[in-house]
Parts: C-alpha cells; sequence; structure tokens
C-alpha cells in the first residue's frame, strides 16, 4: 500500500530535550516535505527536500532542522524544543516537485512541548 | 506568509443542506485545490482545478476555479454525517518546477442528524 508514515503519532515532552519526528514514504517519491498545522493558520510549510540531500527552508523553518540522506526519508529534528512548538506536523511527499495534486500526507504527528 | 482567506471557519448544518465554502487570495494562482482532513488523519485532496473558470465535480463535491484566478469555491450538497472534517483551500502557482502550496487556515464542518 502506497502511503507515508509518521512516528511517533503523539508526543509529550519538555522544553529543551530534543525529539526527532521520522517520516517515511514508499512511494519513490523524490520531493519531500514538512508542515505544521495550527488553529486558524492552517498548514504552513517548515521545511522541504526536492531529492536526497537537497533541502530547503519554507515559510516557519526556525527551530527545526531535517536531512535526507535516503530518498524515502525525511526526519524533522528539533534540537531544543520550545513551548511555541506545540503543533500537529504533517509530512508530505510527491512524485517530483511540490505537485499539490500529487501530494500524499502522512497521519501527523501530534506534539505537545511542556 | 499565509495569503489565503477562507472563510467560514466553521459550519454547523443539518444532515440533507447543502454547503458552501469559499477562498480568496490577493494572489493569482495557475492551481486551485481543495483537501479534506478528518480527525487524525493527513488531508486527502478533493478536487483540483487547472483553468480559470472551470468547473469540476466529484460526487456531491462541486468547486470552481474563479474567473479572476484569485478565488475558488466549494460546494457539499445533500449533506451526510460522514462529510463532518476540516475542508482546506490550497493555491499554487505553477512555475517550470511548480512553485509552494499556500493553504488556508480551513473551514471545520459539523454536521447534525
Amino acid at each position: 500500500e502506497a502511503q507515508v508514515t509518521q512516528n511517533p503519532r503523539y508526543l509529550i515532552t519538555v522544553t529543551g530535550k530534543k525529539l526527532t519526528v521520522t517520516c517515511s514514504q514508499n512511494m519513490n517519491h523524490e520531493y519531500m516535505s514538512w508542515y505544521r498545522q495550527d488553529p486558524g493558520l492552517g498548514l504552513r510549510q517548515i521545511y522541504y527536500s526536492m531529492n536526497v540531500e537537497v533541502t530547503d527552508k519554507g515559510d516557519v523553518p526556525e527551530g527545526y532542522k531535517v536531512s535526507r540522506k535516503e530518498k524515502r526519508n525525511f526526519p524533522l529534528i528539533l534540537e531544543s524544543p520550545s513551548p511555541n512548538q506545540t503543533s500537529l506536523y504533517f509530512c508530505a511527499s510527491s512524485l517530483s516537485g511540490p505537485r499539490g495534486d500529487e501530494q500524499f500526507f502522512g497521519p501527523g504527528t501530534r506534539l505537545t512541548v511542556l | 506568509g499565509q495569503q489565503l482567506n477562507q472563510s467560514p471557519q466553521s459550519m454547523f448544518i443539518q444532515e440533507g443542506e447543502d454547503v458552501s465554502m469559499n477562498c480568496t487570495s490577493s494572489s493569482i494562482f495557475n492551481t486551485w485545490l481543495w483537501y479534506k482532513q478528518e480527525p487524525g488523519e493527513g488531508p486527502v485532496l478533493l478536487i483540483a482545478l487547472y483553468k480559470a473558470g472551470e468547473l469540476t465535480s466529484n460526487g456531491r463535491l462541486t468547486a470552481q476555479f474563479g474567473i479572476t484566478r484569485k478565488d475558488s469555491f466549494l460546494n457539499i450538497s445533500a449533506s451526510i454525517p460522514s462529510d463532518v472534517g476540516i475542508y482546506f483551500c490550497a493555491g499554487q502557482l505553477l512555475t517550470d518546477s511548480w512553485g509552494k502550496l499556500q493553504f488556508g487556515a480551513g473551514t471545520q464542518v459539523v454536521v447534525t442528524p
């Protein structure tokens, strides 16, 4: 089954404790992206990757890091989480480029930073 | 930053009623997209629109690409309980490598029996 998976689905952590949210896709997609979703703001892009070893900032990259060492994986790293990073996070992928009509979204990771 | 204004923010409707929502922008887009997000899930594409004036249906859903290319509308006819969810519009400016998606804030739809 073609899918984007994220882990963990739920996470409660404390300020300053480094964490990683994993994202994996099994569709051989080149493009992957991370979004955060906050009430009243919709989805905002954090980082994206056009292909292996190619990453770039989205609209709200501060406080986040990403890496793209393999085509299928695109982890999101919070080196020192803060309460304002409490949010619902989505990973997405598409075959080539950020085509909205081809983009598959993962199920989401709900993060709470205390 | 976000440039799409989506309204209404929420709708509480009775089963069988029609639902309308819209999205407006200060920017011109080449593509308009409508997604639905159910609780605990990621957004799923409902309808994609590629031409100004285009009217496209997907079952009971109908969406239109505004003539000015700055707005789009989604209608749901004869709503049923499974229509519950958050509906997002998204605009995309088509370039050689496809431009970034910009999302509206979403419309929460609640359907009561």
